[in-house]
């Protein structure tokens, strides 16, 4: 299993662009989540999936679009990038079964800058 | 989600036991404890998690107060490789963890 993979490792952005940071899990998970780490912090949840056709906002979900038409992909969507949401995006996936208090697997990351 | 207390930064020696405390005096009795560590340059990596009881895995041991206002994350025999990060969350629902700033464990060889 590659786990849970995501794309780009690195990306610059100008200031109102938009663009997609992908995730993927090859373990047919059905929870899927976004997270964001600015430097010091701990991550804060964007957006979340509790299986295919449904989602639902975390913290900080201003700024994020997201869509999980698959159980394997849950895309991130910036619609116009601002310089507050230069950070790292960790994506996550659990087996949620009967509990929502599985182990989650995250990604390695997307490196986003917006300047 | 209850909030959490832990240290900013430990140091170790390798090879030694290394005891990770916690403090959650508003715990619910629904919420689980859950630990996961962040290695530099990493996404965060599950650890271990518990309701009541004392749970071990390969990984590390977790001791849970009798009242659950606290907890401790044991690594048995540190190594140079669990210099991390450590979160203690609790979790009582499905809309994902909520980290905060953690522990960060220093290892000295």
């Amino acid at each position: 299993n590659a786990g849970v993979t995501q794309t780009p490792k690195f990306q610059v952005l100008k200031t109102g662009q938009s663009m997609t940071l992908q995730c993927a899990q090859d373990m047919n998970h059905e929870y899927m989540s976004w997270y964001r780490q600015d430097p010091g912090m701990g991550l804060r949840l964007i957006h979340y999936s509790v299986g295919a056709g449904i989602t639902d906002q975390g913290e900080v979900p201003n700024g994020y679009n997201v869509s999980r038409s698959t159980t394997e992909d849950f895309p991130l969507r910036l619609l116009s990038a601002a310089p507050s949401q230069t950070s790292v995006y960790f994506c996550a996936s659990s087996y949620y079964g009967v509990s929502p208090y599985n182990e989650q697997f995250f990604g390695p990351g997307t490196r986003l800058t917006v300047l | 989600d209850a909030k959490t207390t832990q240290p900013n930064s430990m140091e170790s020696n390798e090879e030694e036991p290394v005891h990770l405390p916690c403090n959650h005096s508003t715990i619910s009795g629904t919420d689980y404890i859950h630990w996961y560590r962040q290695l530099p340059s990493q996404g965060p990596e599950y650890v271990i998690h518990g309701l009541t009881s004392n749970v071990n895995n390969r990984m590390a041991s977790l001791a849970i107060a009798e009242d659950r206002k606290s907890s401790t994350l044991i690594l048995h025999r540190a190594t140079l490789r669990d210099a991390a990060v450590y979160y203690c969350i609790l979790r009582g629902g499905a809309d994902g963890l909520t980290f905060g700033k953690g522990t960060h464990l220093i290892i000295q060889p």
